[in-house]
């Protein structure tokens, strides 16, 4: 039974660029929260993904966006990328929008040059 | 606002022996959870153990247990018998909810970073 997959692992980005990443949640799961883990400090929550809608969002500004598929997979997008979008972020999954039972990615660490 | 504190940046600890990860907490709810999560250099986050905030006794899974003192607002981990394999950082995290719908997330602490030594 495969966990939550996330990709890239990792990967290099500019000022003012794009990036999107991608999330497969555990199987049976269909909610999907991310959270960004900058350098030293703990996640912190960037929004939840049920029913393909967005249901509750952290304080991130609108250049982080989302989706949700049909198959509860999840893309997280950041536009005009900065410096201090540096981080690893974090997709977790789970049956329901509790917290209960969150099962976490390995992550994709981002760095921004 | 909910707030978790760990103010041990780091510890290093010999092997065999036992560790005593501190958490205090703030929050209004009366109803809320609390987690440890384990971090190795994957970057993964590991569950280890959970307390609810109406549980009266303290959890204990495998070598884990949480001291749980509600009046003090604390939740600290503790560690028996280290091993080697227990080099991570360490996590502590509160679940809330953030709606009327049931939507929760989780609000973590700074971390721990915990060192086993041979």
């Amino acid at each position: 039974d495969a966990g939550v997959t996330q990709s890239p692992t990792h990967l290099i980005k500019t000022r003012g660029q794009q990036v999107t990443l991608r999330c497969s949640p555990k199987s049976g799961h269909d909610t999907v929260s991310w959270y960004q883990q900058a350098l030293g400090q703990g996640p912190q929550f960037i929004f939840q993904y049920y029913e393909e809608e967005e249901r509750q969002r952290g304080n991130f500004p609108d250049r982080f966006s989302g989706h949700q598929f049909p198959n509860y997979s999840s893309e997280l997008n950041v536009n005009a990328l900065l410096l201090g979008d540096s981080a690893l972020y974090l997709c977790a999954s789970s049956f329901g929008t509790g917290a209960g039972e969150l099962f976490f990615g390995e992550g994709s660490r981002l760095t921004v040059l | 606002a909910q707030k978790i504190t760990q103010t041990q940046p780091g510890m290093f600890v010999q092997e065999k022996e036992a560790v005593t990860l501190d958490c205090t907490y703030d929050t209004s709810d009366q109803s809320y959870g609390l987690f440890w999560y384990k971090q190795p250099s994957s970057g993964e986050m590991i569950f280890l153990i959970y307390q609810g905030s109406y549980d009266e006794q303290n959890a204990t899974e495998g070598r884990y247990s949480l001291n749980f003192q509600k009046a003090r607002k604390s939740a600290n981990l503790v560690i028996s018998a280290s091993q080697l394999g227990d080099s991570a950082m360490y996590f502590c995290a509160m679940r809330h909810l953030i709606s009327n719908f049931g939507n929760e997330k989780l609000t973590f602490g700074t971390g721990t970073r915990l060192t086993i030594i041979p």
